[in-house]
């Protein structure tokens, strides 16, 4: 199975601060990189996918990037709704294994 | 739109068994492989079994095998996981996915069904 691995596993910030999350694959998994956003008690909710492509209705402020075994997930400007856990998910190979999670908690 | 409806968790003791349902409504149910994650309090999400649109495709994480098994009939629209052997570190909400056909990501969760394994 592809690990995927994501740095860091929590980070504090304030509203309005620039956020950055990365990914990394265990093996290549070119462009098949996915980020979800969950928070306490919902199910997760899908960000970008191809890792960078919006998922319907995500805010702008969210970009994605990389490939290879490389990405990160950019947070421009943090919300007060952006407060949450995010999961990368590689879509290369089955099983579509996920990182651990970074949460992403208020300063 | 789409909707993904799971039911069938409780509490079991050790041992025992339980059957997991995911009802879908929206789409086309037959055309999609479908899968099962789970999450164990306050941990991250890991992935338990896939099954392809025909059933031919079936894996199970490692975790599971020999214990679980996944099913679906397309002409209900359901997907099922029955989980036998249960054991405590089976606790977790269970949640059903649909899995895109390009990219293979999940845009579609079921909202989660909490199994307990407890004596």
């Amino acid at each position: 199975d592809i690990q995927m691995t994501q740095s860091p596993s929590s980070l504090s910030a304030a509203v309005g601060d620039r956020v950055s999350i990365t990914c990394r694959a265990s093996q290549s998994i070119g462009s098949y990189l996915n980020w979800y956003q969950q928070k306490p008690g919902k199910a997760p909710k899908l960000l970008i996918y191809a890792a960078s492509t919006f998922q319907t209705g995500v805010p702008s402020r969210f970009s994605g990037s990389g490939s290879g075994t490389d990405f990160t997930l950019t947070i421009s400007s943090l919300q007060p709704e952006d407060f949450a856990t995010y999961y990368c998910q590689q879509g290369y190979s089955p099983p579509e294994t996920f990182g651990q999670g970074t949460k992403v908690e208020l300063k | 739109q789409v909707q993904l409806v799971e039911s069938g968790g409780g509490l079991v003791k050790p041992g025992g068994s339980l059957r997991l349902s995911c009802v879908a409504s929206g789409f086309s149910f037959s055309d999609y492989y479908m899968s099962w994650f789970r999450q164990a309090p306050g941990k991250g999400l890991e992935w338990v079994s896939y099954i392809s649109s025909s059933s031919s495709y079936i894996n199970y994480a490692d975790s599971v095998k020999g214990r679980f098994t996944v099913s679906r009939d397309n002409a209900e629209n359901s997907l099922h996981l029955q989980m036998n052997s249960l054991r405590a570190e089976d606790t977790a909400v269970y949640y059903c996915a649909r899995r895109s056909s390009a990219w293979n990501y999940f845009g579609s969760w079921g909202q989660g069904t909490l199994v307990t394994v407890s004596s």
